[in-house]
């Protein structure tokens, strides 16, 4: 049972440019979340989507981030004109939704801003 | 609100000997759970550990093990014959369900040092 995939793992933008990151839950899995991890700081919640709709987008700024969660296909993050601010680590998770179940995060992807 | 706090920046432990990490959290729901993440220098999250508020007994998960002390609103982890893979960030975390959703809440983290 493979576990939640991200990608790219590692992303390079110059400033102006968009981020497109990339989430496959595990199998069964039909809830998915996005953290958001600044340098020496901890994870900060930013959204959580079920199949093609968004429950919860309080942790996403207002402006430039959008994420979805498709019928078919994978969640995607966008980040459009990217700036400096928006380096960070950017982890997905995902759970059944059954309450109490445990959230299992991917490896996380890295986006640098140029 | 909600908030989880860490008190410990930094910890050390010599390998072999025994670690206790310190958690608080605050919060007025009387059914929640709380988890223990590791975060090695891979950046890779890592479940360590989880504990339901309803349940009076500590979880254990073999090395690893909690101290809930559900009154204080203290969840501790306590990290027995240390190894070196051990060394990483911490995290604490409590799971907020309200008005249909549901996230996690991070404390600041603890960073190990193991000591050969």
């Amino acid at each position: 049972n493979a576990g939640v995939m991200q990608n790219p793992r590692h992303l390079v933008r110059r400033r102006g440019q968009e981020a497109r990151l990339r989430c496959s839950p595990m199998k069964g899995h039909s809830h998915v979340y996005w953290y958001r991890q600044l340098p020496e700081e901890g994870l900060k919640f930013m959204v959580y989507l079920q199949k093609e709709n968004i429950i919860d987008e309080s942790g996403m700024p207002k402006e430039r981030f959008s994420a979805e969660f498709p019928k078919e296909g994978p969640s995607i993050l966008r980040i459009q004109q990217v700036v400096r601010g928006d380096s960070a680590a950017y982890f997905c998770a995902s759970s059944p939704g059954r309450s109490g179940n445990t959230i299992y995060f991917g490896e996380g992807s890295w986006l640098t801003v140029v | 609100a909600q908030t989880v706090t860490q008190s410990q920046p930094e910890m050390s432990v010599q390998e072999a000997e025994t670690v206790t990490l310190s958690c608080t959290y605050d919060t007025s729901e009387s059914d929640y759970y709380l988890f223990w993440y590791k975060q090695p220098p891979s950046r890779q999250m890592i479940l360590v550990i989880r504990q339901e508020a309803y349940k009076q007994q500590n979880a254990t998960e073999n090395r690893f093990s909690v101290n809930f002390q559900k009154a204080a609103k203290s969840f501790s982890l306590k990290i027995s014959d240390s190894q070196l893979g051990d060394a990483a960030m911490y995290f604490c975390a409590y799971r907020i369900t309200q008005g249909g959703s549901e996230k996690l809440v991070f404390g600041k983290g603890t960073k190990l040092t193991v000591n050969p």
